[in-house]
């Protein structure tokens, strides 16, 4: 498969622990992105890496998240002390470079938050 | 930062008519500009894409129109079919920054 994967596909957690979600970009990929989706709205952005340098950080982003790139590959998502409001579908997505902008997702992690 | 604004949120239409989505941006400086369909349960999917210094692409039954002085881009799709029924997001963004996604359109096609 040459699709941009995610793991785990759903995880269930209760309030105040802590996860990890991965994704594995398309192999020739530069850049990848983090977004989350809740029912009824588009993709809201997180972040993003370029190789393994983390770019950019949405100013909605809570210090509760935290995402590397350590190896300029896959990429981990972290987040501390969930909360109900957490609950939601992460996407991670990757696309060529700064000269092919072309996004291809994953199918994302689907948190809910007990 | 960019902001996306999409309409209408939902649109019905029977089979064979025409579709069309509008879209919105804040940033002038934006240049690039995709759609995606996202059918139910699945991963949004790139559709067709434009960049600022073209003012319409087409690729079959899909085309996207691109008015760069009122800040606008819309979607139209022709001879729909039940298959096109899905949620289509529109999204903008410039060099070196991420792609910022409207809210979302769910397209409902009757046969």
């Amino acid at each position: 498969d040459t699709g941009v994967s995610q793991n785990p596909r759903h995880k269930i957690t209760k309030r105040g622990q802590n996860v990890t979600f991965r994704c594995d970009p398309i192999s020739e990929h530069n850049r990848l992105y983090w977004y989350r989706q809740t029912l009824g709205q588009g993709p809201e952005f997180l972040t993003y890496f370029q190789n393994e340098a983390q770019l950019e950080k949405s100013r909605l982003l809570s210090d509760r998240f935290s995402a590397e790139r350590p190896k300029g590959s896959f990429s981990t998502l972290e987040i501390q002390r969930t909360e109900q409001g957490d609950s939601a579908m992460y996407l991670c997505a990757s696309s060529e470079d700064v000269t092919n902008e072309k996004l291809f997702f994953g199918s994302g992690t689907q948190l809910s938050v007990l | 930062g960019e902001n996306v604004e999409q309409h209408p949120s939902t649109l019905s239409v029977q089979e064979g008519d025409s579709a069309v989505i509008k879209c919105t941006y804040s940033d002038s400086a934006s240049n690039y500009f995709p759609w995606y369909k996202q059918e139910l349960g699945k991963r949004p999917q790139l559709i067709i894409d434009i960049r600022s210094n073209v003012g319409e692409k087409k690729d079959q039954r899909i085309a996207v129109t691109l008015n760069k002085t009122a800040k606008h881009f819309s979607l139209h799709i022709t001879e729909t079919q039940p298959e096109d029924s899905a949620v289509y997001f529109c999204a903008a963004k410039q060099a070196g920054t991420a792609l910022i996604f409207g809210k979302g359109t769910t397209l409902s096609v009757s046969s």
